[in-house]
């Protein structure tokens, strides 16, 4: 199998703070680990590539000082969102795939509403 | 500059009869294409795969047709279920290193009808 969890799966914060957001491959190792951000009735966009022991690799207009990345073993990728804005609040969707190969594996999404 | 498009937003189908879901890319580095199904406020579900050297993968009910001169593949569901109705999302990757990016299209919602 290749399952890959995420928590939280729901998350109300208030403006200003800071909400962390883990992503784990329960049955696979996952060197890399993928970001991204899907809007009302849109479609899912990268945010950024997340590499075990390595800087993350973020998408043309993703702030990488707002959205901090961190990947500290190859089952556990985590977003943290800083000092959230009610703009961020979204559906972050985090995947995970095998070495060398094509598909990815996705969480179930937290959904983030900064108030 | 959308490299995955899906043009149809949505489709219904009667039950029992063939869905079609189209995709256009126009990125020829593409070499791997994936359809994923969604649900509302969960993950993207992994259906089916086609790689940019075969033209046709089929697993069950469904089947990817991969026409790579025209940049164009399609999801045929066959016979179509109430339980398939889902947004479905067309993805292409290039690998690049030891992971692919996927780029994903907009989405077709479907929605099979008794």
């Amino acid at each position: 199998g290749a399952v890959v969890s995420q928590h939280p799966s729901w998350v109300i914060c208030k403006s200003g703070t800071s909400v962390k957001i883990e992503c784990r491959s329960l049955d696979f190792q996952a060197t890399t680990m993928f970001w991204y951000r899907q809007f009302p009735k849109q479609s899912l966009m990268l945010m950024a590539t997340s590499n075990e022991g390595s800087k993350a690799t973020y998408e043309q207009g993703v702030e990488k000082d707002k959205f901090l990345i961190n990947h500290a073993s190859l089952t556990l990728s985590t977003l943290t969102v800083t000092s959230a804005h009610p703009e961020d609040s979204s559906f972050y969707i985090c995947s995970a795939g095998k070495s060398y190969e094509e598909t990815q594996y996705f969480g179930p999404g937290t959904r983030l509403l900064v108030l | 500059d959308q490299q995955v498009k899906q043009n149809s937003p949505s489709l219904s189908v009667q039950e029992g009869r063939i869905s079609i879901l189209n995709c256009d890319y126009t990125n020829s580095m593409f070499d791997y294409f994936l359809w994923y199904k969604k649900y509302p406020a969960e993950g993207p579900t992994f259906l089916i795969s086609i790689s940019s050297i075969k033209d046709k993968n089929e697993d069950g009910r469904f089947t990817v047709f991969l026409n790579k001169s025209a940049k164009h593949l399609s999801l045929h569901i066959v016979p179509s279920q109430p339980g398939d109705s889902a947004v479905y999302f067309c993805a292409a990757s290039a690998l690049t290193g030891t992971a692919s990016k996927l780029t994903f299209g907009t989405g077709t919602r479907l929605q099979v009808t008794l």
